[in-house]
């Protein structure tokens, strides 16, 4: 994919466990952001990395950026049911004005 | 105020129909956006708005047009669609400025008959 990839595809846990998602891209970007959807409605925000920043935390969500590997990690620990969700890292790029490019995303499963 | 009000919720239209999908925010968010997304895809930018001016269409069919009246609504209205153009729309709206982040609204799911 020119976007990048998104891995894995589907992720089924346990509660209680982490769940790590990874994204790769393939252009220089300003900012990496993380947003989730719940069954196919609308987006919501979780968090934004600076290109010049290497790891952030909120709350349960901690993302990593490895810029020049071009990757990133979303990892969410202790997770609960009501984590169940699609989650999309979003790509600033540097050359590419307004833009922000979806990954193919992760659908989390957190089982009860 | 944090919303993106997207309107209709739903909307089924025949082919030779003409609608129109309405946004809106109230956030002084300057860069709104169009996306599509089709079933267990990631969203598609369709066109981006900044400024009220059109800064990107992504190569979208004539059969789609964007408007931006003003900086708290924009628009697309449909026209002659086909099936396959059936999905979610969703609008997001944002602070101009490298790292701020896109406030999406719910949606509006198409279907076309």
């Amino acid at each position: 994919s020119q976007q990048g990839e998104e891995d894995p595809q589907a992720l089924s846990i346990q509660e209680g466990e982490n769940a790590t998602m990874n994204c790769s891209y393939k252009t220089s970007i300003n900012n990496l952001q993380w947003y989730r959807q719940n069954s196919g409605r609308g987006l919501v925000h979780l968090i934004l990395i600076r290109s010049n920043e290497r790891e952030k935390h909120s709350g349960r969500l901690r993302v990593t950026l490895d810029t020049p590997k071009k990757s990133s990690s979303l990892l969410i620990t202790a997770s609960r049911a009501a984590d169940t969700a699609s989650y999309f890292c979003v790509r600033r790029g540097e050359t590419s004005g307004s833009r922000l490019t979806f990954g193919e995303g992760t659908q989390l499963t957190v089982n009860p | 105020d944090t919303e993106v009000t997207q309107t209709p919720k739903h909307l089924v239209m025949g082919m030779t129909n003409k609608k129109s999908l309405k946004c809106e925010q109230h956030m002084g968010h300057r860069a709104m956006y169009w996306y599509k997304q089709k079933a267990k895809k990631p969203p598609e930018l369709m066109f981006v708005y900044s400024y009220e001016k059109l800064s990107i269409n992504e190569s979208v069919p004539s059969r789609f047009s964007p408007e931006c009246p003003n900086s708290s609504l924009l628009n697309l209205h449909l026209h002659a669609l086909q099936p396959e153009d059936s999905a979610l729309y969703l609008c997001a709206s944002r602070r101009t400025g490298q790292n701020t982040e896109a406030f999406f609204g719910q949606g509006t799911r198409l279907t076309v008959v």
